[in-house]
Protein backbone atom coordinates (compact mmCIF):
# COMPACT_ATOMS: atom_id res chain seq x y z
CA UNK A 1 0.00 0.00 0.00
CA UNK A 2 0.92 3.30 -0.61
CA UNK A 3 -0.06 4.69 2.73
CA UNK A 4 -2.04 7.84 3.10
CA UNK A 5 -1.96 10.34 0.36
CA UNK A 6 -2.64 13.93 0.77
CA UNK A 7 -2.94 16.28 -1.64
CA UNK A 8 -1.68 18.78 -2.71
CA UNK A 9 1.80 18.87 -0.45
CA UNK A 10 1.90 22.56 -0.58
CA UNK A 11 -0.88 25.27 -1.16
CA UNK A 12 -0.22 28.82 -1.24
CA UNK A 13 -3.60 31.31 -1.53
CA UNK A 14 -4.30 34.71 -0.82
CA UNK A 15 -7.11 35.47 2.12
CA UNK A 16 -10.57 35.07 1.17
CA UNK A 17 -10.02 32.01 -1.24
CA UNK A 18 -11.33 28.46 -0.85
CA UNK A 19 -8.97 25.92 -0.33
CA UNK A 20 -9.34 22.16 -0.56
CA UNK A 21 -7.56 19.67 1.07
CA UNK A 22 -7.80 16.16 0.16
CA UNK A 23 -6.58 12.85 1.98
CA UNK A 24 -6.65 9.19 0.85
CA UNK A 25 -6.80 6.70 3.59
CA UNK A 26 -5.15 2.95 3.94
CA UNK A 27 -7.35 0.52 2.44
CA UNK A 28 -9.12 -1.32 4.57
CA UNK A 29 -8.93 1.16 7.29
CA UNK A 30 -12.40 2.28 9.05
CA UNK A 31 -11.04 5.54 11.10
CA UNK A 32 -9.52 9.04 9.22
CA UNK A 33 -8.29 11.74 11.40
CA UNK A 34 -7.53 15.33 10.38
CA UNK A 35 -5.16 17.29 12.36
CA UNK A 36 -3.64 20.57 12.14
CA UNK A 37 0.06 21.77 13.48
CA UNK A 38 1.58 25.34 13.97
CA UNK A 39 4.19 26.35 16.36
CA UNK A 40 1.90 27.71 18.57
CA UNK A 41 -0.44 25.21 19.51
CA UNK A 42 0.77 22.29 18.41
CA UNK A 43 -0.87 19.38 17.00
CA UNK A 44 -4.85 20.15 16.61
CA UNK A 45 -7.11 17.38 16.25
CA UNK A 46 -9.98 18.92 13.94
CA UNK A 47 -12.81 16.13 13.19
CA UNK A 48 -12.23 12.60 12.75
CA UNK A 49 -14.20 10.03 11.33
CA UNK A 50 -15.52 5.57 11.99
CA UNK A 51 -17.23 4.46 8.69
CA UNK A 52 -17.42 7.39 6.90
CA UNK A 53 -19.44 9.12 9.70
CA UNK A 54 -18.04 12.08 11.63
CA UNK A 55 -17.46 11.03 14.97
CA UNK A 56 -16.38 14.45 16.41
CA UNK A 57 -15.72 17.77 14.92
CA UNK A 58 -15.31 20.05 18.53
CA UNK A 59 -11.83 20.19 17.12
CA UNK A 60 -13.26 22.71 14.23
CA UNK A 61 -11.61 26.06 14.83
CA UNK A 62 -15.42 27.74 12.86
CA UNK A 63 -17.92 27.61 10.59
CA UNK A 64 -15.31 28.28 7.58
CA UNK A 65 -13.85 24.61 8.13
CA UNK A 66 -15.77 22.01 7.08
CA UNK A 67 -14.89 18.05 6.68
CA UNK A 68 -16.46 15.34 4.59
CA UNK A 69 -15.64 11.87 3.52
CA UNK A 70 -18.54 10.51 1.42
CA UNK A 71 -16.89 7.01 0.98
CA UNK A 72 -14.27 4.77 2.48
CA UNK A 73 -11.20 6.25 0.22
CA UNK A 74 -11.36 9.64 -0.04
CA UNK A 75 -12.13 13.04 2.50
CA UNK A 76 -12.02 16.26 2.16
CA UNK A 77 -10.96 19.50 4.43
CA UNK A 78 -12.52 22.97 2.89
CA UNK A 79 -11.73 26.15 4.48
CA UNK A 80 -13.90 28.64 3.07
CA UNK A 81 -12.88 31.74 3.11
CA UNK A 82 -9.27 30.99 4.27
CA UNK A 83 -7.41 33.71 6.63
CA UNK A 84 -4.16 34.03 6.81
CA UNK A 85 -4.09 32.45 10.85
CA UNK A 86 -5.16 29.38 9.07
CA UNK A 87 -1.70 28.50 7.97
CA UNK A 88 -0.31 25.35 9.54
CA UNK A 89 0.19 22.19 8.21
CA UNK A 90 -2.68 20.22 7.57
CA UNK A 91 -2.23 16.18 8.23
CA UNK A 92 -4.42 13.28 7.69
CA UNK A 93 -4.48 9.99 9.26
CA UNK A 94 -5.83 6.43 9.38
CA UNK A 95 -6.31 3.47 10.80
CA UNK A 96 -8.11 0.15 11.15
CA UNK A 97 -9.29 0.10 14.85
CA UNK A 98 -9.43 1.88 17.86
CA UNK A 99 -6.54 0.10 19.53
CA UNK A 100 -4.29 0.03 16.61
CA UNK A 101 -1.90 2.64 15.65
CA UNK A 102 -2.58 5.71 13.37
CA UNK A 103 -0.81 6.20 10.12
CA UNK A 104 0.01 9.66 8.90
CA UNK A 105 0.18 11.31 5.66
CA UNK A 106 3.19 13.39 4.77
CA UNK A 107 0.51 16.78 5.67
CA UNK A 108 -0.07 19.57 3.42
CA UNK A 109 1.51 22.74 4.29
CA UNK A 110 -1.00 25.88 4.03
CA UNK A 111 -0.06 29.39 3.37
CA UNK A 112 -2.89 32.28 3.36
CA UNK A 113 -1.35 35.09 2.52
CA UNK B 1 -9.91 18.18 30.03
CA UNK B 2 -6.09 16.95 29.00
CA UNK B 3 -5.89 13.39 28.36
CA UNK B 4 -2.25 13.28 27.57
CA UNK B 5 0.10 15.15 29.57
CA UNK B 6 3.95 15.53 28.48
CA UNK B 7 5.88 16.89 31.37
CA UNK B 8 8.83 18.61 29.40
CA UNK B 9 9.00 20.97 26.43
CA UNK B 10 12.59 20.27 25.83
CA UNK B 11 15.21 17.82 26.72
CA UNK B 12 18.82 18.32 25.87
CA UNK B 13 20.77 15.35 26.73
CA UNK B 14 24.47 14.36 25.68
CA UNK B 15 25.42 11.87 22.79
CA UNK B 16 25.58 8.37 24.47
CA UNK B 17 23.67 9.21 27.86
CA UNK B 18 20.06 7.84 28.20
CA UNK B 19 17.37 9.49 27.32
CA UNK B 20 13.70 10.26 29.26
CA UNK B 21 11.16 11.90 27.86
CA UNK B 22 8.25 11.93 30.31
CA UNK B 23 4.11 11.78 29.96
CA UNK B 24 1.55 11.14 31.73
CA UNK B 25 -2.27 10.52 30.42
CA UNK B 26 -5.76 10.78 32.20
CA UNK B 27 -8.39 8.21 31.38
CA UNK B 28 -11.11 6.33 33.34
CA UNK B 29 -10.72 3.30 30.74
CA UNK B 30 -7.88 1.44 29.70
CA UNK B 31 -6.34 3.50 27.16
CA UNK B 32 -4.09 2.85 23.97
CA UNK B 33 -1.00 4.49 24.23
CA UNK B 34 1.71 5.30 21.53
CA UNK B 35 4.59 7.35 20.81
CA UNK B 36 5.14 9.17 17.59
CA UNK B 37 8.28 10.81 16.64
CA UNK B 38 8.57 13.66 14.08
CA UNK B 39 12.17 14.71 12.29
CA UNK B 40 12.12 18.33 11.07
CA UNK B 41 9.75 19.54 8.48
CA UNK B 42 8.64 15.27 8.14
CA UNK B 43 5.90 13.75 9.14
CA UNK B 44 4.90 11.62 12.26
CA UNK B 45 6.11 8.02 12.47
CA UNK B 46 5.28 5.46 15.16
CA UNK B 47 8.02 4.54 17.84
CA UNK B 48 6.33 1.95 19.71
CA UNK B 49 2.77 1.14 21.09
CA UNK B 50 0.59 0.08 24.16
CA UNK B 51 -2.18 -1.87 23.79
CA UNK B 52 -3.30 -3.74 27.03
CA UNK B 53 -0.24 -6.42 26.79
CA UNK B 54 2.68 -6.54 28.10
CA UNK B 55 3.53 -3.19 30.34
CA UNK B 56 7.00 -2.84 29.07
CA UNK B 57 7.12 -2.35 25.03
CA UNK B 58 9.97 -2.13 22.84
CA UNK B 59 10.05 -0.13 19.97
CA UNK B 60 12.33 0.80 16.86
CA UNK B 61 15.67 2.39 17.29
CA UNK B 62 16.25 0.82 20.62
CA UNK B 63 13.53 2.96 22.42
CA UNK B 64 11.07 1.59 24.78
CA UNK B 65 8.21 2.44 27.31
CA UNK B 66 6.54 0.78 30.19
CA UNK B 67 3.25 1.55 31.10
CA UNK B 68 2.71 2.34 34.35
CA UNK B 69 -0.92 2.13 35.76
CA UNK B 70 -0.77 2.99 39.08
CA UNK B 71 1.22 5.96 38.21
CA UNK B 72 -0.80 7.07 34.68
CA UNK B 73 2.50 7.32 33.03
CA UNK B 74 4.10 6.15 29.99
CA UNK B 75 7.65 7.18 29.74
CA UNK B 76 9.81 6.65 26.73
CA UNK B 77 13.01 5.82 27.52
CA UNK B 78 16.72 4.83 25.45
CA UNK B 79 19.99 3.75 27.34
CA UNK B 80 22.05 5.70 24.76
CA UNK B 81 21.35 8.74 22.54
CA UNK B 82 22.76 9.15 19.03
CA UNK B 83 23.02 12.04 16.72
CA UNK B 84 20.21 10.75 14.32
CA UNK B 85 17.11 11.26 17.67
CA UNK B 86 17.39 14.47 17.82
CA UNK B 87 13.08 15.31 16.77
CA UNK B 88 9.84 16.24 18.65
CA UNK B 89 8.38 13.26 20.35
CA UNK B 90 4.79 13.05 20.91
CA UNK B 91 2.67 11.21 23.37
CA UNK B 92 -0.68 9.84 22.03
CA UNK B 93 -3.72 8.19 23.87
CA UNK B 94 -6.42 6.43 22.08
CA UNK B 95 -9.75 7.00 24.14
CA UNK B 96 -12.26 3.61 24.11
CA UNK B 97 -14.51 5.32 25.58
CA UNK B 98 -14.81 8.33 22.58
CA UNK B 99 -14.71 6.10 19.85
CA UNK B 100 -11.08 6.17 19.44
CA UNK B 101 -10.10 9.61 19.51
CA UNK B 102 -6.55 10.03 19.55
CA UNK B 103 -4.91 13.17 21.81
CA UNK B 104 -1.48 14.32 21.10
CA UNK B 105 0.64 15.63 23.65
CA UNK B 106 2.43 18.81 23.49
CA UNK B 107 5.86 17.41 22.23
CA UNK B 108 9.06 16.96 23.82
CA UNK B 109 11.89 18.59 21.19
CA UNK B 110 15.05 16.18 22.11
CA UNK B 111 18.27 18.13 21.19
CA UNK B 112 21.36 15.74 20.94
CA UNK B 113 24.72 17.17 22.05
CA UNK B 114 28.28 16.02 20.75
Amino acid sequence: DAGVIQSPRHEVTEMGQEVTLRCKPISGHNSLFWYRQTMMRGLELLIYFNNNVPIDDSGMPEDRFSAKMPNASFSTLKIQPSEPRDSAVYFCASRSGMNTEAFFGQGTRLTVV
Amino acid sequence: AQSVTQLDSHVSVSEGTPVLLRCNYSSSYSPSLFWYVQHPNKGLQLLLKYTSAATLVKGINGFEAEFKKSETSFHLTKPSAHMSDAAEYFCVVSLGNQGGKLIFGQGTELSVKP
